[in-house]
């Protein structure tokens, strides 16, 4: 049974830095690509970015483009979003989700349980 | 970007009665290559995270119960729960995988009436 963990959430100034963390277990992290997806308070899902098995190949939502860096550990079977610039439209649950299908762009099978991240002065 | 539209917001139904929600998107996710739509569907209740119920449109992962079922193909696709029960309640996402950006409809609130 896939185990993922986000950390790393908080409350952090507009314009500052965060860095989130997902560890992942219970399957071979280095077989798949992952992903981050965003829940704002009360609202719908989206997407913010995806990291290929390997790393070679990152893609954003433009959003978040040029802010945030998706990067994996798969040493440490470890996802990591480093957001920078942050704005208060960045306040959310921020989850990791783990694709049905290895090394592909798919739908999400299973889902961390999510760390809060709020940008307020 | 695929923009993927939700109907309704919201429904109320009664407990062993239909639910039926709709989802549509601004262009077809139905990839030729492999005859198959590229389109999800989640639950997801208050607190936790999404749930996946249904992928390729019409595939019930594991585990779920076969009251829900999924329909459709190209743009317009379906998410039935043929017997609502008490533990449906939830908000209901389509997601398409077809391109990025991935992207979700803005959800269904399910309710019992």
């Amino acid at each position: 049974q896939a185990q993922l963990e986000e950390s790393g959430g908080g409350v952090v100034q507009p314009g500052r830095s965060l860095s989130l963390s997902c560890a992942a277990s219970g399957f071979t992290f280095s077989y798949y690509g992952m992903h981050w997806v965003r829940q704002a308070p009360g609202k719908g899902l989206e997407w913010v970015a995806f990291i290929s098995y390997d790393g070679s190949t990152k893609y954003y939502a433009d959003s978040v483009k040029g802010r945030f860096i998706i990067s994996r550990d798969n040493s440490k079977n470890t996802l990591h979003l480093q957001m920078n610039s942050l704005r208060a439209e960045d306040t959310a649950m921020y989850y990791c989700a783990k694709p049905g299908v290895p090394g592909a762009l798919t739908y999400f099978d299973f889902w961390g349980q999510g760390t809060l991240v709020t940008v307020s002065s | 970007d695929i923009v993927m539209t939700q109907s309704p917001d919201s429904l109320a139904v009664s407990l062993g009665e239909r639910a039926t929600i709709n989802c549509k998107s601004s262009q077809s996710v139905l990839y030729s290559s492999n005859n198959k739509n590229y389109l999800g569907w989640y639950q997801q209740k208050p607190g936790q995270p999404p749930k996946l119920l249904i992928y390729w449109a019409s595939t019930r992962e594991s585990g779920v119960p076969d009251r829900f079922s999924g329909s459709g193909s190209g743009t317009d696709f379906t998410l039935t729960i043929s017997s609502l029960q008490v533990e449906d309640v939830a908000v209901y996402y389509c997601q398409q995988y077809y391109s990025t950006p991935l992207t979700f409809g803005g959800g269904t609130k399910v309710e019992i009436k």
